[in-house]
């Protein structure tokens, strides 16, 4: 069945230091992928998607590129910052009517 | 719209005890899912509902656990004879009817079985 693996954490950066947490999938068909966050106390929200192979998704300086030879899906940032303090999740839906998440990658910045 | 919204936040229950949780989809959402996440994991999908027709089930859930959507509005969650394996955050979440889009997601209802 469909499943995602994404990267162990938890993540300890300092800030403007480069970002790369990994995401990998399992899928039959052809997913649309996301990255959802979720900041301290808060609900889950969305972060960036892609629909497609090759698509970039980008938001608030956070990208992830679809590429279907590697099924991977890693969310990267270049410069990152206090605020970017969160738990990061991958996600895969082939339909729409079920989606599938890894575990989270927890993320902590230090100034 | 505030967007969605989950009732109650937190709810304490005894072993054995049944639980109703109810979820309010942003007003023209079509789709509507319901989640449970454990400390360390994500969200793992338990059920979904077009409208209101309940069109996906996780195999892995269990009897006691049952949906509904009767309107096509609001959705509740109601586990039947709790027990402590059941102790999690309860998200629900809902999206438009345009192909596969991403969802919005309510603060979830944390349960606690003691």
């Amino acid at each position: 069945g469909d499943s995602v693996t994404q990267m162990e954490g938890p993540v300890t950066l300092s800030e403007e230091a480069f970002l790369t947490i990994n995401c990998t999938y399992t899928a039959t068909g052809y997913p649309s992928l996301f990255w959802y966050v979720q900041y301290p106390g808060e609900g889950l929200q969305l972060l960036l998607k892609a629909t497609k192979a090759d698509d970039k998704g980008s938001n608030k300086g956070f990208e992830a590129t679809y590429r279907k030879e590697t099924t991977s899906f890693h969310l990267e940032k270049g410069s990152v910052q206090v605020s970017d303090s969160a738990v990061y999740f991958c996600a895969l839906s082939d339909t729409g009517n079920q989606f599938y998440f890894g575990t989270g990658t927890s993320l902590t910045v230090i100034p | 719209d505030t967007g969605v919204s989950q009732n109650p936040r937190h709810k304490i229950t005894k072993r054995g005890q049944n639980v109703t949780f109810r979820c309010d989809p942003i007003s023209e959402h079509n789709r509507l899912y319901w989640y449970r996440q454990t400390l360390g994991q994500g969200p793992e999908f338990l059920t979904y509902f077009q409208n209101e027709a309940q069109l996906e089930k996780s195999r892995l859930l269990s009897d006691r656990f049952s949906a509904e959507r009767p309107k096509g509005s609001f959705s509740t969650l109601e586990i039947q004879r709790t027990e402590q394996g059941d102790s999690a955050m309860y998200l629900c979440a809902s999206s438009p009817w345009t192909g596969v889009n991403e969802q919005y997601f309510g603060p979830g209802t944390r349960l606690t079985v003691t």
